[in-house]
């Protein structure tokens, strides 16, 4: 069964500073990896996806996020974050339409 | 240009009073999903549709049903809210795959719904 932990529940960070948001996950085979980001009353708007080649994947927004297999992680960074980037974030793994879900990150920025 | 419509965007209904809430998309896509999200959750899914073929996910309790009229639209029926399903109600396609994309799920706004 395939699954992801994401093990921050809440991580603050002052503006400006680098960000790292942390996804491991567990997968049968060649997992399918996204980040999404959820503002307040919104919906799930999509970062950014790995599905295969370059580990190192670029998303919208300025963020990134780094395939290790040997780790089974897929962590999210951006290296200077904006007030905006207040929001939850969430992993998941599996295909489109059969995604597992992690319970999220909430980022708050601090001034 | 939004793919996935939800109207309305917040709904408050009665204990116990049929509600109703719908999804649009721009695409023409087979599958449309609709997910549940509790505060402080993750998305859950509820339900998804292949063309006309209704597929129900195990836990889905029977208090949720779904209606899909036609290739654009879908809808979400509670038959008798209780206060526990107020809840963020997430509608999603998969798209993308065409011209050697890879598809990918998007979702829309959400209705949040309030039970009181």
């Amino acid at each position: 069964a395939q699954s992801v932990t994401q093990p921050d529940i809440h991580i603050t960070v002052s503006e400006g500073a680098s960000l790292e948001l942390r996804c491991n996950y567990s997968y049968g085979a060649t997992p399918y990896l996204f980040w999404y980001v959820q503002s307040p009353g919104q919906g799930l708007q999509l970062l950014l996806k790995y599905f295969s080649g370059d580990t190192l994947v670029q998303g919208i927004k300025g963020f990134e996020a780094e395939f290790k297999r040997s780790q089974s992680s897929f962590n999210l960074r951006k290296p200077s974050v904006h007030w905006s980037d207040a929001a939850e974030y969430f992993c998941a793994v599996g295909p489109p339409g059969k995604l597992t879900f992690g319970t999220g990150t909430r980022l708050t920025i601090i001034p | 240009d939004a793919m996935v419509i939800q109207n309305p965007r917040y709904q408050v209904t009665q204990f116990g009073k049929p509600v109703t809430l719908s999804c649009s998309q721009t695409l023409n896509h087979n599958v449309m999903y609709w997910y549940q999200q509790k505060s402080s959750q993750a998305p859950k899914l509820l339900f998804h549709y292949y063309d006309k073929d209704f597929n129900n996910e195990a836990d889905t309790p029977d208090n949720f049903q779904s209606r899909r009229p036609n290739t654009s639209f879908c809808f979400l029926d509670i038959r008798s809210p209780g206060l526990g399903d107020a809840a963020m109600y997430l509608c999603a396609i998969v798209g993308g795959g065409a011209s050697g994309g890879q598809e990918t799920q998007y979702f829309g706004p959400g209705t949040r719904l309030l039970v009181l």
